[in-house]
This record gives C-alpha cells, structure tokens and sequence, in this order.
C-alpha cells in the first residue's frame, strides 16, 4: 500500500486557538483526499475532503489546504474547542469510494 | 435516513477460532469496504464488495473472507484466528462503486485470546 504520513502524533492546543495537522502521500495517483474524526469508541466520521484541482475548501471552522506539488495537505481547525478533543486522520484514494490509504492519526486535545 | 450498523459490538474469541461480523449498509449505498483498525493506527483496507463482488482486496491473507447480500448488507469472516487479529473492524458503505464518500459504522470490537 502507498503510505500516507500524518504528523504529529498528538497535539494540545487551547480553547480558541488554531490546530493544524499535516500529511504527506507518495502516490501522485491519488485525487481524494478526506478527513476523518474519531471518537474512543466509535467509528471515524467523515470532517471534510478535498480533491486536488482545488488548493483550498473551507467548511465551517474546519479547512483543508492542498498542495499538489509538494504532495502535502493540512488539516486547519479554527477556534478549537474541547468538543474537538479527539483522534484525526487523513486519508487518500483514488477516487472517492476506493480504498481508503489513512495516515496515523493525530489526537488532539483542547483545552479549556 | 438510516447510517451504517454493525453487529457485534464486541466479542472475544479464542486463538484458532472463527468469527463473522456484520454489516448494514447507509440506506441505498451498494458499496461496502471493510478496515481493521488496530489500536493507535489507523485504519487498514481489508475488501471491497460492489454489488455482490469482491472489488479490491488489501495486503490481508486469504483466511479473511467476505460476502455481500442482495440488500447490500455484508459480512467479514476470518478463520483460524490469531492474536494480532484483535483490532476493530471497521465497515464503510458508498453510493456506487466509485466516486461517492465512505461512511463508516461504529466498528466491531474483537479481541483474540
């Protein structure tokens, strides 16, 4: 499988602040690129996702930056909040409902 | 509109054994992936199934099976059971067989003694 590489491992940040989270791929086949949020206990819900003929996509406090060239994309979460403490991962495919190449997660924790 | 279930929540078997886990898919999505999540990874592509055909299989030995139902629902099956099996299993489901997002179930909870 072509690797997806998410860093960092974990990240703290306080109530209102930005968190960012970044990843890398290799395959330059691949055309979606989503974010996914996990809970402990549940299954990882669908953020927001991104393919690559546009460099940015903003929804709501949550934006994803894209760079093609350099094969990289990040996770921005504006104003973060406690509710946000949880496990992200990126992930990529070629096309939107083939396998999925996830990254390694990143848990992030808020705090108030 | 109906999300993705799976069924067990949780089980726990013995090393040799062999298990089944279920899956509903989304309401209308006749696609459905399966990943195994181990703890503090992220999720890995076991299969897919569109319109009851395997379509696309991960690095997993073929003691992992599956199977897609008419109504879209599917199983994983994994025979002779080893430790490092313990992991969440996770199902997705999509509309169509390609293009479409994948949404995910709560997992299954499996831990091999």
């Amino acid at each position: 499988q072509q690797q997806v590489k998410q860093s960092p491992q974990s990240l703290i940040v306080q109530k209102g602040g930005i968190s960012i989270i970044n990843c890398a791929y290799e395959n330059t086949a691949f055309d979606y690129f989503p974010w996914y949020q996990q809970f402990p206990g549940k299954g990882p819900a669908l953020l927001i996702a991104i393919r690559p003929d546009v460099s940015e996509k903003k929804e709501g406090r949550f934006t994803i930056s894209f760079n093609k060239s350099a094969k990289q994309f990040s996770l921005h979460i504006m104003d973060s909040q406690p509710g946000d403490s949880a496990t992200y991962f990126c992930a990529a495919s070629i096309n939107a409902g083939n396998m999925l190449t996830f990254g390694g997660g990143t848990r992030l924790m808020v705090k108030p | 509109e109906t999300g993705v279930t799976q069924s067990p929540t949780h089980l726990i078997k013995t090393r040799g054994q062999q298990v089944t886990l279920r899956c509903s898919s989304q309401s209308g999505h006749n696609t459905v992936s399966w990943y195994q999540q181990a703890l503090g990874q992220g999720p890995q592509f076991i299969f897919q199934y569109y319109r009851e055909e395997e379509n696309g299989r991960g690095n997993f030995p073929p003691r992992f099976s599956g199977l897609q139902f008419p109504n879209y629902s599917s199983e994983l099956n994994v025979n002779a059971l080893e430790l490092d099996d313990s992991a969440l299993y996770l199902c997705a489901s999509s509309l169509e067989g390609m293009g479409s997002e994948q949404y995910f179930g709560p997992g299954t909870r499996l831990t091999v003694t």
